[in-house]
């Protein structure tokens, strides 16, 4: 049973406008949910994360929006670059737990 | 957050021969996890290793395939026993961030097993 759906499988976007990646999850105990982006041949590195206690979390470009009571999160890029083409992985954390759900994942493109 | 190196980058290894896959992390860590992500693919949790006990497996992982080794805080191994290639693919080795903290990636060992 997946546990976070992640939309959509891929994303083409022309250079400067605005990516979204949406992420829903079942598990209520989950409690804290970060982004990681992944370049082709490494590892995914953690982009951005938030807890639910918050709705809306922005570093740079990258802004989190969450909604507690749907059970959705979303990751927003504004102003979209050609290097921002990479796979988005959303992923859930319980409490007290070390243990990761990851999304399917998302590839986006970023065309000039 | 902790730098994670993993050797090999990447192998081509023949069908039914094994391969162990090294993990250093430059920090203690008590909890280690490998990852198994084929191409195109999210990534699949092997299993976790804590130092000092026997690695936990995810459904659909045995020890016997996938045995790990987790000798100190800083280091473990994945073996890839018997390889067919259907175990082609990208493993992965984390460690935790602490409690309640994500985990950070190693860039993984890209296996192509012909």
């Amino acid at each position: 049973q997946q546990q976070v759906k992640q939309s959509p499988q891929s994303l083409i976007v022309q250079k400067g406008g605005i990516s979204i990646i949406n992420c829903a999850y079942e598990n209520t105990a989950f409690d804290y949910f970060p982004w990681y982006q992944q370049f082709p041949g490494k590892g995914p590195a953690l982009l951005i994360a938030i807890r639910p206690d918050v709705s809306e979390k922005k570093e740079g470009r990258f802004t989190i929006s969450f909604n507690k009571s749907a059970k959705q999160f979303s990751l927003h890029i504004m102003d979209s670059q050609p290097g921002d083409s990479a796979t988005y992985f959303c992923a859930a954390l319980g409490a007290g737990s070390y243990q990761l759900t990851f999304g399917k994942g998302t590839k986006l493109s970023v065309i000039p | 957050s902790a730098v994670i190196s993993q050797k090999p980058s990447r192998d081509i290894c023949q069908r039914g021969t094994s391969l162990t896959i090294q993990c250093q992390v430059d920090s203690q860590v008590t909890m280690m996890f490998w990852y198994r992500q084929q191409p195109g693919q999210s990534l699949t949790l092997i299993a976790t290793a804590n130092q000092g006990s026997e690695a936990t497996y995810e459904s659909g992982f045995v020890i016997d395939k996938f045995p790990i080794s987790r000798p100190n805080l800083t280091f473990s191994t994945l073996t890839v026993s018997n390889m067919s290639p259907e175990d082609s693919s990208i493993y992965l080795c984390s460690v935790e961030g602490g409690t309640d903290q994500p985990q950070h990636f190693g860039d993984g060992t890209r296996l192509s097993i012909l």
